[in-house]
């Protein structure tokens, strides 16, 4: 079976500094991995996909991820963090469910903090 | 587009009462999920349906059920609340055998459901 595990619940970054969440993952073959983000009392916003095109892969907002299957590690970076960054980091690995579909695993969460 | 729209918002429950959190979605999408999501434990699945006709339990579904009305709505129902299921349930939706063929899921903005 598949896991994801977010190595950091919590992660604070002052404003202008870069940002890292931390992911590794679990597979028994060449995964799809995902990152979304919940700003509060929101829905989850895709950022950014691996489906191994590139191994670094650029998001929306200025935040990429690397894929390193060696260390199978998928973390996100950002060079130079937001206020409006604050929000809480999925990492998501996809596997194959029944009738054709696909089933997302979810991490546990790492809630970012930007100080002004 | 709406995306993937649900309802209520909002949900205050007694122990015992039933309700039924409604999910649709305009993407013409053939898949469709229910997730619950609690502090510290990310998004787990309760169930999800790869196709109109077809449900399949995921991670969490004791205590659920669901309901493929038709390709665009898919309901989850609480037969007699518990404490316990107090959370929040987002619905997503996806089309891995569409012309993107694509496991990418888009989520819901959430109902937020409290039992007493």
């Amino acid at each position: 079976a598949q896991s994801v595990t977010q190595l950091d619940s919590h992660v604070s970054v002052s404003e202008g500094t870069p940002v890292l969440l931390r992911c590794n993952y679990s597979s028994s073959y060449s995964p799809s991995l995902f990152w979304y983000v919940q700003h509060p009392n929101k829905g989850l916003q895709l950022l950014l996909k691996y489906t191994s095109a590139a191994t670094l892969v650029k998001g929306i907002n200025g935040f990429e991820a690397e894929f390193k299957k060696s260390e199978t590690s998928f973390h996100l970076t950002k060079p130079s963090a937001h206020m409006s960054d604050a929000a809480e980091y999925f990492c998501v690995v996809s596997e194959g469910a029944t009738s054709g579909t696909y089933k997302y695993i979810f991490g546990t969460g790492t809630r970012l903090k930007v100080l002004a | 587009n709406a995306g993937v729209t649900q309802t209520p918002k909002f949900q205050v429950l007694k122990t015992g009462q039933s309700m039924t959190l409604q999910c649709a979605q305009d993407m013409n999408h053939n898949s469709m999920y229910w997730y619950r999501q609690d502090p510290g434990m990310g998004l787990r699945l309760i169930y999800y349906s790869a196709s109109e006709g077809t449900t399949d339990k995921g991670e969490v579904p004791n205590g659920y059920n669901v309901s493929r009305l038709n390709k665009r709505e898919f309901s989850l129902r609480l037969e007699s609340a518990a404490p316990s299921q107090t959370s929040v349930y987002f619905c997503a939706s996806s089309d891995p055998r569409g012309l993107d063929s694509t496991d990418t899921q888009y989520f819901g903005p959430g109902t937020r459901l409290t039992v007493l």
